[in-house]
């Protein structure tokens, strides 16, 4: 069972909001752990948007919007990304990630479709 | 203005060695901890391989382990990865990350492709 797991894919319609899950797996606790989220659009390089562990420890990345934020389930072992008021220019792929024994864990990934 | 460029991508054939370089400017590159993450084609992002600020501690994925050697150059403000005994699945785009500890600052990658 892999560290992190992501849905292969979201859709959603302009204007509305989407919710990206990142589950880790069982025994690995997720309040534990900060959940970083990443954006990458087709052809170009990974963005850092944002991190969160709890809502006294958590960052906006540099120029992402506030309709971006983070949080996490904790009955569901979760991080989530949430993104209200969605735009066209949203469609990418979006990743979970966390410092996890000495390594960089990224998730395989959400490809967030807005139609 | 953090730049990070790679270099050294190619074509190679499988159990051949490849040297990637990431030049940084525009930060004091001394002062971070830099890593390496690859991208097969139409995949996800995978960590290769994370180096502390001062060189001494230094990390690699399994997949990688005892074949990469990552290793840094704070007087060129250089980065790079040996890569060795090179497979097919090590063919990807592979780009240099600055970490502050999140992954802040990515280069624009280069390809390495593996094939006979």
């Amino acid at each position: 069972q892999p560290v992190l797991t992501q849905p292969t894919s979201l859709s959603a319609s302009p204007g509305a909001s989407a919710r990206f899950t990142c589950t880790l797996r069982s025994g690995i606790n997720v309040g534990t752990y900060r959940i970083y989220w990443y954006q990458q659009k087709p052809g170009s390089l990974p963005r850092y948007l944002l991190k969160y562990k709890s809502d006294s420890d958590k960052q906006q990345g540099s120029g992402v919007p506030s309709r971006f934020s983070g949080s996490k389930d904790a009955s569901t072992n979760a991080g989530l990304l949430l993104i209200s008021g969605l735009q066209s220019e949203d469609e990418a792929d979006y990743y979970c990630a966390i410092w996890y024994s000495s390594t960089w864990v990224f998730g395989g990934g959400t490809k967030l479709t807005v139609l | 203005e953090v730049q990070l460029v790679e270099s050294g991508g190619g074509l190679v054939q499988p159990g051949g060695s490849l040297r990637l370089s990431c030049a940084a400017s525009g930060f004091t590159f001394s002062s971070y901890e830099m890593n390496w993450v690859r991208q097969a084609p139409g995949k996800g992002l995978e960590w290769v391989s994370y180096i502390s600020s001062g060189g001494s501690t230094i990390y690699y994925a399994d997949s990688v382990k005892g074949r990469f050697t990552i290793s840094r150059d704070n007087a060129k403000n250089s980065l790079y990865l040996q890569m060795n005994s090179l497979r097919a699945e090590d063919t990807a785009v592979y780009y240099c990350a600055r970490e502050t500890p999140q992954l802040d600052y990515w280069g624009q990658g280069t390809l390495v492709t593996v094939s006979s």
